[in-house]
């Protein structure tokens, strides 16, 4: 009973250096999404994808790439990581059906040095 | 847009106290309401929910009420817990096309012994 699985689930970074987050879910859901998670700000959303194929902006897009591989797996890319990029990650995922609340991974703690 | 307003934090209280929460809301459409529970170092677990007005959402004690005449989904507990430590989160989810879910900030609970 896997849920939503995110890797890794630490990693450091040093400034410009790229890397991919990795999010699959094995529960069938049709949305996936990416938050960040800073003190005193909540969750913010970076980028979601309603179906597979499609990908829309959240709040906090810039500086961020993804790709929704196909219906299980959604990654977020960093192409040139910055301090600021600091936060804890969180993947997400729900069934695109009325009043469904979403599911979440454990987070992945990036620190760009 | 979608916003939600949270309480700020963080709280502390004794244990067996009487808890709440406060949460408002804007939205357009007819949101369904969530709350959230983050225990340390894990993801974001759904305590309970609500889709419409005047339901009533309840888990582990815990239960919020869906007004729409006041835009609130404040959450209650009448005697908490150590266990209860955590940061909970207030969010809602639109649908008919709209699949995103916003997240107030989070209000960190600290219950004492």
């Amino acid at each position: 009973n896997a849920g939503v699985t995110q890797t890794p689930k630490f990693q450091v970074l040093k400034t410009g250096q790229s890397m991919t987050l990795q999010c699959a879910q094995d529960m069938n859901h049709n949305s996936m999404y990416w938050y960040r998670q800073d003190p005193g700000m909540g969750l913010r959303l970076i980028y979601y994808s309603a179906s597979e194929g499609t990908t829309d902006k959240g709040e906090v897009p810039n500086g961020y790439n993804v790709s929704r591989l196909n219906k299980r797996e959604f990654s977020l890319r960093l192409e040139s990581a910055a301090p600021s990029q600091t936060s804890v990650y969180f993947c997400a995922s729900r069934k695109k059906i009325l009043n469904t609340e979403a599911f979440f991974g454990q987070g992945t703690r990036l620190t760009v040095v | 847009g979608n916003s939600v307003t949270q309480m700020e934090g963080p709280v502390t209280l004794s244990e067996e106290a009487f808890l709440t929460i406060n949460c408002t809301y804007t939205a357009t459409g007819y949101p369904s309401l969530f709350w959230y529970v983050q225990y340390p170092g894990e993801g974001l677990q759904l305590l309970l929910k609500a889709t419409k007005a005047d339901d009533k959402g309840s888990n582990k004690g815990f239960e919020a009420t869906y007004r729409k005449e006041t835009t609130s989904f404040h959450l209650e507990k009448g005697s908490v817990q150590v266990s209860d430590s955590a940061v909970y989160f207030c969010a809602l989810g639109v649908n008919f096309g709209n699949e995103k879910l916003t997240f107030g900030t989070g209000t960190r609970l600290t219950i004492i012994p």
